[in-house]
């Protein structure tokens, strides 16, 4: 299967953006999704787990939600800051432990 | 807290095998989860390559065509990467992983490798 990001998003700060994630078959409530933050030159680093759980030190302006009706995970950031600014990827696996990685997303704060 | 980092040559050959390391501190891998390989051509996305779990069973991607070959050492506490048939096309920063499918997933902090002659 498939993950679907959009390639890109921007706004400004304060303000709040969902970026989606659209699986192309199979049930995204079956697997877990992560999402990723990955600033340039640096490694990722985890914003959200098991679909929707903060790891220990990530603001709680993150959050995250899966939508079987249009079988889609969705990472929102309320309160936009210029350090969210970076790409962002969301990850998932199938029934046999095979992951896939989403494109990556692209956000800046203008 | 668990801490992961890669090892190996930044520079290979055209043809040759990639040999990579990634030693575990801070959590014994012995006890569970699937660690996994992925990589990240410059100004691309991230691609896994591979995983394998404490028993040793493995699973890969398909696209790396029987290429990747992942293996894990409980005793040293680490596992590895073999990439064989190198071509200019798998240049990229190679990162390690624990628990892409269960837990709050680490990393660790990458390395480059470059495939040049």
């Amino acid at each position: 299967f498939m993950l679907t990001q959009p390639h890109s998003v921007s706004e400004s700060p304060g303000k709040t953006i969902t970026i989606s994630c659209t699986r192309s078959s199979g049930n995204i409530a079956s697997n877990y999704v992560q999402w990723y933050q990955q600033r340039p030159g640096s490694a990722p680093t985890t914003v959200i787990f098991e679909d929707n759980q903060r790891p220990s030190g990530v603001p709680d302006r993150f959050s995250g939600s899966i939508d079987s009706s249009s079988n889609s995970a969705s990472l929102t950031i309320s309160v936009l800051m210029t350090e969210d600014e970076g790409a962002y990827y969301c990850q998932s696996y199938d029934s046999d432990n095979h992951v896939v990685f989403g494109g990556g997303t692209t956000l800046t704060v203008l | 807290q668990v801490q992961l980092q890669e090892s190996g040559p930044g520079l290979v050959k055209p043809s040759e095998t990639l040999s990579l390391t990634c030693a575990v501190s801070g959590f014994s891998i012995s006890r569970g989860y699937w660690w996994g390989w992925i990589r990240q051509p410059p100004g691309k996305g991230l691609e896994w390559i591979g995983s394998v779990y404490h028993s040793g069973t493995t699973r890969n991607n398909p696209s790396l065509k029987s290429r990747a070959t992942i293996s894990i050492d409980t005793s040293r506490n680490q596992f590895s990467l073999k990439v064989t048939s190198l071509t200019a096309a798998d240049t990229a920063v190679y990162y390690c992983a624990r628990g892409l499918s269960a837990g709050d997933p680490s990393w660790g902090r990458g390395m480059l490798v470059t495939v040049s002659s």
